[in-house]
Formats: C-alpha cells, structure tokens, sequence
C-alpha cells in the first residue's frame, strides 16, 4: 500500500536549518510529484512547495524561495526537505504529500504522518 | 494573495447533516478538495474534483460545486465524523495548493 514516513521531530535554535525526510513506498516513486506542507498550531496548512521525482524540478512557493530546497534519492524513493535561517514563526508540522493525478488541478492523495520542528533558543 | 474562505465551525447532532461552505473568487474555475483533519493527524481527502469520493470514503460524504456555491455535505452524521474540514484548490497559476482556514465540525 502507498506510504509515506517522515523522519522524527526536530528542536532547533533561530538561524538553524533542518532536513526533514519522506520515505515513500508502495508506488512508482519516479512518476509522481512530492509537495510540501506546512501547519502552525491552529492554522490552516501552508504550501512551501513541490518537487518532480522523476527529473527533480523544484518549485518553491515565493514566501520561500531562498530559504527552503528539495531534493530526492531516487535509489532511496526519498524526498528531503530542508529550511534554512529557522525563526519561532517556522515552529509548525511539516508534511509531504503525494500529489494525485486524476486532474492537472494539484491535490494530495496521501500525507506523510508530519513532522514537528520546533523552533526555539 | 488567494484566499478560500469557510466558516469557523459547524454544529449537528448525530444523524443530521452537515453542511460546510467554501468561497473563493476563482472557484467557478477551478475544482475543490475537500480534507478531514483529526487532533495530531495528518489530513485525509475525502472528496476530490469537486464531488468525488475516493474509495474507503463512507457515501455520507458528498461535494458540490455549482459555480456560486461550494459545498461539503455529510449525510447522517456520526461521532466519528468530528474533525476539522478544509477546502482546497489551487493559485491562479495552477503552481501550488491553497487551503481554505478550516472548519471545525462538532457533534453534539
């Protein structure tokens, strides 16, 4: 069956990076794409950005750019996320997900479990 | 930026229906997903373009989407259903998804 497993939670101080990973099985890794979620305490998620497995084209959202990158080991059928220069306002669960693909319109079909980093000094 | 809008919460009680609203300017355009959200769980999709369900959604779950109105719509509604809702669709680019701020549906 489609999974996805993120790595485990993350305490960094400001001004720290994290990579978080998202191990997927049970499909064919290279034909989808991977996006990336986020969710501060009682908020609605926030989208940082995708990647496309197949040929690794990364799309990050503006609010972002320059901050945040993907990449992925596709021996592995892995995706890391890492964000950089972390602030208190980066504290949130981190999500991948798979994008579906019964519309060009992007949606996700399965999440990871989350990821919490919690930014603090 | 672009912004989906839902209401805060929704109340029903066991057996009735809920139904849970989202606006957005481009939505005459584009479809809408709908997402269940348990406490420390990730989101679920229970409905996708529009009015979808995928498989293992239980068929009290329904969507519309008639151009000026889009709606969720949960048929005889159990305790299990109490979660937060979001609609979702996408930018005016098509890049990337935009979430609506969610609905918390209680049963009473």
């Amino acid at each position: 069956q489609v999974q996805l497993v993120q790595s485990g939670s993350e305490v960094r101080t400001p001004g720290a990076s994290v990579k978080v990973t998202c191990k997927t099985s049970g499909f064919r890794f290279t034909s989808y794409a991977i996006h990336w979620v986020r969710q501060a305490p009682g908020q609605r998620p926030e989208t940082l950005g995708w990647i496309n497995v197949g040929n690794g084209y990364a799309k990050y959202s503006q609010k972002f750019q320059g901050r945040v990158t993907f990449t992925r080991d596709t021996s592995a059928s892995t995706v890391y996320m890492e964000l950089n220069s972390l602030q208190s306002g980066d504290t949130a669960v981190y999500f991948c997900a798979r994008r579906g693909v019964s519309t060009i319109t992007p949606y996700f079909d399965y999440w990871g479990q989350g990821t919490l980093v919690t930014v603090s000094s | 930026s672009y912004e989906l809008t839902q209401p805060p919460s929704v109340s029903v009680s066991p057996g009735q229906t809920a139904r849970i609203t989202c606006s957005g300017d481009e939505l005459p355009k584009e479809y809408v997903f709908w997402y269940q959200q348990k406490p420390g769980q990730a989101p679920v999709l229970v409905i996708y373009k529009d009015n979808e369900r995928p498989s293992g959604i239980p068929e009290r779950f329904s969507g519309s989407n008639s151009g000026t109105e889009v709606v969720l719509t949960i048929a005889g509604v159990q305790a299990e259903d109490e979660a937060d809702y979001y609609c979702q669709s996408t930018d005016r680019n098509g890049d990337f998804v935009v979430f609506g701020g969610g609905t918390r549906l209680t049963v009473l």
